[in-house]
C-alpha cells in the first residue's frame, strides 16, 4: 500500500528566507503531484512530475522528483505573507492508476 | 473554461439521514474523483468513476456509494449519516484519469452531521 509522508507539518517562516518541505512515499509512483490549500477553500494545483529527475519552478515556488529516493521536494525561495498556506503532496502508483495518496500537509505561516 | 462544479456547498444533516452530493467535471473530462478530507484523517480517497463505472474504490463502509451519468456527472450519496461523516467532500476532475496535467478539484460540500 503506497504510504505517502510529508515534512515538517508546521513551518513558521520569516519573509524573505528560503526553506523546504519534503515528501516521502514508499512505493514505485508514476507520478507525484502539488497542491496548495488555502483555509476553507479547495485544492489548488501547483506541479505534476512525471519522471525522474523533474524540475519544475513558478515564482517563488520550486518542485523536484527523485524516484530513486521516493522522495519529492518543494522548495520557497524569499518567502512571502501571499505563500502561506497548507502544501499537500500527492503520489498515485500504477496498480490504481487514478487514486491519489495524499501526504499529511505542511501548513506554512510566513511572517513578517 | 468552465471548472469543477460542486453542489451544493454547505449542508447540515442529523444522525441518521442521507444525503446526495453533486459534482459536474470539467467539459470533456471523463474521469471524477471524490475525497473526504477531516482534521484527523486527512484526504482519503472515497471513489473514482470512469465513463459511468467505477474503477477504484477507497476503504469506506458501504454506505458510501456514488454514480456517474453518461454527461459525466457524477453523485455520492451517504446513507445513515453518523457524526463522524462530517467533512469537506472535494471531487476531482481528470480527462482519463490518469493524468499528466494533474487534477482539477471542485470547491468541495462541506457536510455537517448533527
Amino acid at each position: 500500500e503506497l504510504k505517502v509522508e510529508q515534512n515538517p507539518l508546521f513551518l513558521s517562516m520569516q519573509e524573505g528566507k528560503n526553506y523546504t518541505i519534503y515528501c516521502n512515499y514508499s512505493t514505485t509512483s508514476d507520478r507525484l503531484y502539488w497542491y496548495r490549500q488555502d483555509p476553507g477553500k479547495s485544492l489548488e494545483s501547483l506541479f505534476v512530475l512525471l519522471s525522474n529527475g523533474a524540475v519544475k519552478q513558478e515564482g517563488r515556488l520550486m518542485a523536484s522528483l527523485d524516484t530513486k529516493a521516493r522522495l519529492s521536494t518543494l522548495h520557497i525561495t524569499a518567502a512571502v505573507h501571499d505563500l502561506s498556506a497548507t502544501y499537500f503532496c500527492a503520489a498515485i502508483n500504477t496498480g490504481t492508476a487514478s487514486k491519489l495518496t495524499f501526504g499529511t500537509g505542511t501548513r506554512l505561516q510566513v511572517t513578517l | 473554461k468552465a471548472g469543477v462544479t460542486q453542489t451544493p456547498r454547505y449542508l447540515i444533516k442529523t444522525r441518521g439521514q442521507q444525503v446526495t452530493l453533486s459534482c459536474s467535471p470539467i467539459s470533456g473530462h471523463r474521469s471524477v474523483s471524490w475525497y473526504q478530507q477531516t482534521p484527523g484523517q486527512g484526504l482519503q480517497f472515497l471513489f473514482e468513476y470512469f465513463s459511468e463505472t467505477q474503477r477504484n474504490k477507497g476503504n469506506f463502509p458501504g454506505r458510501f456509494s456514488g454514480r456517474q451519468f453518461s454527461n459525466s456527472r457524477s453523485e455520492m450519496n451517504v446513507s445513515t449519516l453518523e457524526l463522524g461523516d462530517s467533512a469537506l467532500y472535494l471531487c476531482a476532475s481528470s480527462y482519463t484519469g490518469t493524468s499528466n496535467y494533474g487534477y482539477t478539484f471542485g470547491s468541495g460540500t462541506r457536510l455537517t452531521v448533527v
